[in-house]
């Protein structure tokens, strides 16, 4: 399909093992942006990138926490050293670019559980 | 401190009758506003939105209205379909282009 895909799905991991995330964004659309959300809770962000800028990494919640981009294409978040507080629903979603209104659209997510 | 607030965590509609889902904001200098369908195991799809230079913006069935003065925007789904039982997330575009949601309303359209 056309739309944001991320790897894996699902994914359940120990306590203080790394984890990475895939994302592959809409094809042409030169903004993506990560987003969590624990259970019960609105989406929270996490960390922006648009086309070849340095990215925002305002919202990460700590230096555990990095992310990656090539070029206007995939995207890997990469959690070290997981706690049981990063279990929740990370999702990824790409836009056309920051130019007019322009909605973002979303990935069906990753699913992490810690345990 | 949140800043897109959506107070209703549920609201259940009759078949056929009008939905509507209520956000509030607390920045002024907030100028797009999205809503967003979600359903479980899947990601967000995009609804509706508005610019903060309109008041109101319609396609098919879904409406939304701006009422900036008092930093509230609101859904309106008519006729509302079972199919439309899901989450409602509403959003504003935050100073880096980030989204800023509020926690949802779950709509339950009964048969």
């Amino acid at each position: 399909g056309a739309g944001v895909s991320q790897s894996p799905s699902n994914k359940v991991t120990e306590k203080g093992k790394d984890v990475e995330l895939r994302c592959d964004p809409i094809s042409g659309h030169t903004a993506l942006y990560w987003y969590r959300q624990r259970l019960g809770q609105g989406l929270e962000f996490l960390i922006y990138f648009q086309g070849n800028s340095a990215p925002d990494k305002s919202g990460l919640p700590s230096d555990r926490f990095s992310a990656e981009r090539t070029g206007e294409s995939v995207s890997t978040l990469t959690i070290q050293r997981t706690q049981q507080e990063d279990s929740a629903v990370y999702l990824c979603a790409s836009s056309l670019g920051l130019g007019g209104n322009q909605p973002q659209h979303f990935g069906d997510g990753t699913r992490l559980s810690i345990l | 401190d949140q800043q897109v607030k959506q107070n209703s965590p549920s609201l259940s509609v009759q078949e056929g009758r009008i939905s509507i889902l209520n956000c509030d904001y607390t920045n002024s200098m907030f100028d797009y506003f999205l809503w967003y369908k979600k359903y479980p195991a899947e990601g967000p799809t995009f609804l509706i939105s508005i610019s903060s230079i309109k008041d109101k913006n319609e396609d098919g069935r879904f409406t939304v209205f701006l009422n900036k003065s008092a930093k509230h925007l609101s859904l309106h789904i008519v006729p509302s379909q079972p199919g439309d039982s899901a989450v409602y997330f509403c959003a504003a575009r935050g100073s880096q282009g980030n989204l800023i949601f509020g926690k949802g309303t779950k709509l339950s359209v009964k048969p």
